[in-house]
C-alpha cells in the first residue's frame, strides 16, 4: 500500500536560516510526489511536485524539494526561511491505483521565528 | 486563489441532521476529488468523480453521498450526522481523470461542527 510519512510534528527555523521538511514515502512503481502548504483557515496550496527527471524540483516561494530514490525520500527545502513561511506543510503521494487521488502526510508545522 | 470554490465557509448543525457542501472546480477541470481533514485521521480522500460519474471511493461512510452535475459542479452530502463528522472538508479539482500526476487544486474548505 501506497504510504507517506512526516516524522516531524514541527520544525522551528530563524528567519533567514535554512528550513528542511522531510518526508519518506512507499510506493509500488513509479512515486508522484507532492508538496502542499496550508495556512491558517486556507485550503492547501500547490507548492510543487515530482514526476520524473530532475532530482531536484524548483516550485512556488522559493520552495524546491529534493527525490532521492534510495532512500525514498522526497524533503522540502528553502535555502533561506521567512516568517511568513510558517504554516503547515503537507507531503502527498499519487496513489498507484491510477485514480488520481492522493495519500497525505501527516503533515508538518514549521514555525520561522525572526 | 485556486479557482476552485466551496460553500459554505462554516457550517453548524446537530447531531442527525442532514447537510450538502458544494463545489465549483476550476474552469476546465473534469475531475472533482472529496477530502476530509480532522484532528485524528488528517487528510483523507473520500471519493472522486470525473465528468459526472463516480470514479473512486476511499474512506467514506455509507452516510455520505456525492455527486457530479452536468455544469461540473459537485456536491457532498452528509447525512445523520455525528459529533465525529466535524472536520474540514476539501474540494479539489484537476484537469483529467488520471493523468500523470496531475496538480490537484483545493478549494478554500468547509468547516462543519456538528453539536
Amino acid at each position: 500500500a501506497q504510504s507517506v510519512a512526516q516524522p516531524e510534528d514541527q520544525v522551528n527555523v530563524a528567519e533567514g536560516n535554512p528550513l528542511t521538511v522531510k518526508c519518506t514515502y512507499s510506493v509500488s512503481g513509479n512515486p508522484y510526489l507532492f508538496w502542499y502548504v496550508q495556512y491558517p483557515n486556507r485550503g492547501l496550496q500547490f507548492l510543487l511536485k515530482y514526476i520524473t527527471g530532475d532530482n531536484l524540483v524548483k516550485g512556488s516561494y522559493g520552495f524546491e524539494a529534493e527525490f532521492n530514490k534510495s532512500q525514498t525520500s522526497f524533503h522540502l527545502k528553502k535555502p533561506s526561511a521567512l516568517v511568513s513561511d510558517s504554516a503547515l506543510y503537507f507531503c502527498a503521494v499519487r496513489d498507484a491505483s491510477n485514480t488520481g487521488k492522493l495519500i497525505f502526510g501527516q503533515g508538518t508545522t514549521l514555525q520561522v521565528k525572526p | 486563489d485556486s479557482g476552485v470554490t466551496q460553500t459554505p465557509k462554516h457550517l453548524i448543525t446537530a447531531t442527525g441532521q442532514r447537510v450538502t457542501l458544494r463545489c465549483s472546480p476550476r474552469s476546465g477541470d473534469l475531475s472533482v476529488y472529496w477530502y476530509q481533514q480532522s484532528l485524528d485521521q488528517g487528510l483523507q480522500f473520500l471519493i472522486q468523480y470525473y465528468n459526472g460519474e463516480e470514479r473512486a471511493k476511499g474512506n467514506i461512510l455509507e452516510r455520505f453521498s456525492a455527486q457530479q452535475f452536468p455544469d461540473l459542479h459537485s456536491e457532498l452530502n452528509l447525512s445523520s450526522l455525528e459529533l465525529g463528522d466535524s472536520a474540514l472538508y476539501f474540494c479539489a479539482s484537476s484537469v483529467a481523470q488520471q493523468g500523470r500526476a496531475e496538480t490537484q487544486y483545493f478549494g478554500p474548505g468547509t468547516r462543519l461542527l456538528v453539536l
